[in-house]
């Protein structure tokens, strides 16, 4: 397994276009996470999912983000008609739900895709 | 609200004196602390982490110590050594949602 991946790794779009960033989770995690990191900010918590159920959604997450996670795999997020603020680092990352002697319950971060809107 | 606080933005050491980073946390709920360190261009990385039941957890040159009564977590970093410079993240979850909180961060400098 190659860890969570992302992508794109860089997005430049203009104000007003959609965008969509997909995230590969660690294969056996069930718990998938996207974070929006801003310069000198830490990961602000945006939504999760449980396998394929989204459990929670951050108050940051306007009517014009949307996640999805079908079949409980891969997840995207999509930016509809973005602006100048959405400009930021997405992060996905992903856990297993279990005992944390295990090593459950640790974040997987994924390398993240910067979006620039213009 | 900042429920989990990194108040130092910037902390620099000399290589192989002690690294002391610090955060604080607000939420009572909160019963399991991770420390992820990043570099640029990169997402955070796992160091180590703690649970609320214990005050101590040590991995090799790190080491965390928890104080619930005052809701303050520090990570300890002995010898410190120049690759350890980066940004350093607290994060705190509550077992009741499973959802990570994380701190601003506090960008390391080991000087040579």
């Amino acid at each position: 397994d190659t860890g969570v991946s992302q992508n794109p790794r860089h997005k430049i779009t203009k104000r007003g276009q959609n965008v969509t960033f997909r995230c590969d989770p660690i294969s056996e995690h069930n718990r998938l996470y996207w974070y929006r990191q801003t310069l000198g900010q830490g990961p602000e918590f945006l939504t999760y999912f449980q396998n394929e159920a989204q459990l929670e959604k951050s108050r940051l997450l306007s009517d014009r983000f949307s996640a999805e996670r079908p079949k409980g795999s891969f997840s995207t997020l999509e930016i509809q008609r973005t602006e100048q603020g959405d400009s930021a680092m997405y992060l996905c990352a992903s856990s297993l739900a279990g005992a944390r002697e295990s090593g459950a319950n640790v974040l997987t971060f994924g390398a993240g895709s910067r979006l620039t809107v213009l | 609200d900042q429920q989990v606080k990194q108040n130092s933005p910037s902390l620099s050491v000399q290589e192989g004196r002690i690294s002391i980073l610090n955060c604080d946390y607000t939420n009572s709920m909160f019963d399991y602390f991770l420390w992820y360190k990043k570099y640029p261009a990169e997402g955070p990385t796992f160091l180590i982490s703690i649970s609320s039941i214990k005050d101590k957890n040590e991995d090799g040159r790190f080491t965390v110590f928890l104080n619930k009564s005052a809701k303050h977590l520090s990570l300890h970093i002995v010898p410190s050594q120049p690759g350890d410079s980066a940004v350093y993240f607290c994060a705190a979850m509550d077992s009741g949602t499973y959802k990570y909180i994380f701190g601003t961060g506090t960008r390391l400098k080991v000087l040579a």
